[in-house]
């Protein structure tokens, strides 16, 4: 089935750990995006990348960080957790030039305690 | 810079009656995009419509449309014939002209919608 998979679907993780979130995409969009979305605060970008081999940081990137080795993976790693990382974290996807509509992955519901 | 806002934090509507979302936006770019996307209590985005900043008509999709009124920088979401399926949270979104690398998109903070039976 075409789409985005996230894992892992929830995750539980004491503070300082390192953590890394994974994103699969099958449709081969070259663009490929991770918000993290907390109540009152609607999505914010972390971090993006608008082709293989190339990232770039969004509003929110620090404590992040990305690698886009292959159009289809584009994973989010977290290098020393803390609480306010809490959040659902979502993967996202599109085809064309960035800003195009974007396809989202199921969500990774993250606790950081 | 650009911004979303909706102001509705939640909202009421009958079944199969129709519903408006408001949505305003601010941006200094000529072109841009404004997007509707639905939450569902599973969590998942659901894309729903689109709508260019020079497209001439209002985007339509089946039951929803979207209000364009470009000179009041407002994209209001129009849920025609409301469903026990629409409750949901949506969150309208907005695409504008590259800056920093990558063509940004906004999110607001969204409206929680429930349907009543």
């Amino acid at each position: 089935i075409a789409g985005i998979t996230q894992a892992p679907t929830s995750q539980i993780l004491a503070a300082g750990r390192r953590m890394t979130l994974r994103c699969t995409q099958d449709m081969r969009h070259n663009a490929m995006y991770w918000y993290r979305q907390d109540l009152g605060l609607g999505l914010r970008l972390i971090h993006y990348s608008n082709t293989a081999g190339t990232t770039g940081k969004g509003e929110v990137p620090d404590g992040y960080s990305v690698s886009r080795a292959n159009t289809d993976d584009f994973p989010l790693t977290l290098a020393s957790a803390v609480p306010s990382q809490t959040s659902v974290y979502f993967c996202a996807s599109s085809d064309g030039p960035p800003g195009n509509e974007q396809f989202f992955g199921p969500g990774t519901r993250l606790t950081v305690l | 810079a650009q911004k979303i806002t909706q102001t509705q934090p939640g909202m009421f509507v009958q079944e199969k009656e129709a519903v408006t979302l408001d949505c305003t936006y601010d941006t200094s770019d000529p072109s841009y995009g404004l997007f509707w996307y639905k939450q569902p209590s599973s969590g998942e985005m659901i894309f729903l419509i689109y709508q260019g900043s020079y497209d001439q008509q209002n985007a339509t999709e089946g039951r929803y449309s979207l209000n364009f009124q470009k000179a009041r920088k407002s994209a209001n979401l129009v849920i025609s014939a409301s469903q026990l399926g629409d409750s949901a949270m949506y969150f309208c979104a907005m695409r504008g002209a590259v800056s920093g690398g990558y063509q940004k998109v906004t999110f607001g903070t969204g409206t929680k919608l429930q349907v009543i039976p």
